[in-house]
């Protein structure tokens, strides 16, 4: 079963607008990560957050964990047309045993 | 350069064929993993590997195999057992070093039956 739950499934903005994806969890995790996928292709690591962080920034990108609720938030600002894409956020036990997906959000930037 | 590689790009199988999808990767990674992707969907674990000659399954590891013979391989064999084989398959690897780390995917096995 999947363990993540992004929402919105999608979402449309103009150009210069920021784009805020959440991602729900059912269980306890060792650290959550988000990835960007575009159509077609392999997925690509954006940024990675512990179980004991808050938050955390890379470039426009701005992650934050509240472990008591399960969820995570990826903002991205000032959104340009080559941020359209896929964002799935994955969750990891700890352990080699891969990451677990939720079903992704569907991002699109209209110029 | 270092990367992961999936071979081929698109694959074509005929209804009770067997067929192997490469991945190989020169990062030096312990780990490798198996994903299928289903169209709007996220991603599922077939099987994974931590070590050579030793493997696990995932999620949905019905109708696949797979082998680790070389710290640098993980093929998938894609059965006629599996009865709806056709999707976008995804390979990944990373560190396994105790500490978390990201995934490296693959750019993706696109299987259709015919």
């Amino acid at each position: 079963s999947q363990q993540g739950e992004e929402d919105p499934q999608a979402l449309s903005i103009q150009e210069g607008e920021n784009a805020t994806m959440n991602c729900s969890y059912k269980t306890s995790i060792n650290n959550l990560q988000w990835y960007r996928q575009n159509s077609g292709r392999g997925l690509v690591h954006l940024i990675l957050i512990r179980s004991n962080e808050r938050e955390k920034h890379s470039g426009r990108l701005r992650v934050t964990l509240d472990t008591s609720k399960k969820s995570s938030s990826l903002l991205i600002t000032a959104s340009r047309a080559a941020d359209t894409a896929s964002y799935f956020c994955a969750t990891n036990g700890g352990g080699a045993d891969g990451l677990t997906f939720g079903k992704g959000t569907h991002l699109i930037i209209q110029p | 350069d270092g990367g992961i590689t999936q071979s081929p790009k698109y694959l074509f199988r005929k209804e009770g064929q067997n067929v192997t999808l490469s991945c190989e990767q020169n990062l030096n990674h312990d780990a490798m993993y198996w994903y299928r992707q289903d169209p709007g969907q996220g991603l599922r674990l077939i099987y994974y590997s931590q070590i050579v000659n030793d493997f696990q399954k995932g999620d949905i590891a019905e109708g696949y195999s797979v082998s680790r013979e070389k710290k640098e391989s993980f093929p998938l064999t894609v059965t006629s057992a599996q009865k709806n084989p056709t999707a976008f398959y995804l390979c990944a690897s990373r560190h396994d070093r105790g500490l978390p780390t990201e995934a490296f995917f693959g750019q993706g096995t696109r299987l259709t039956v015919v």
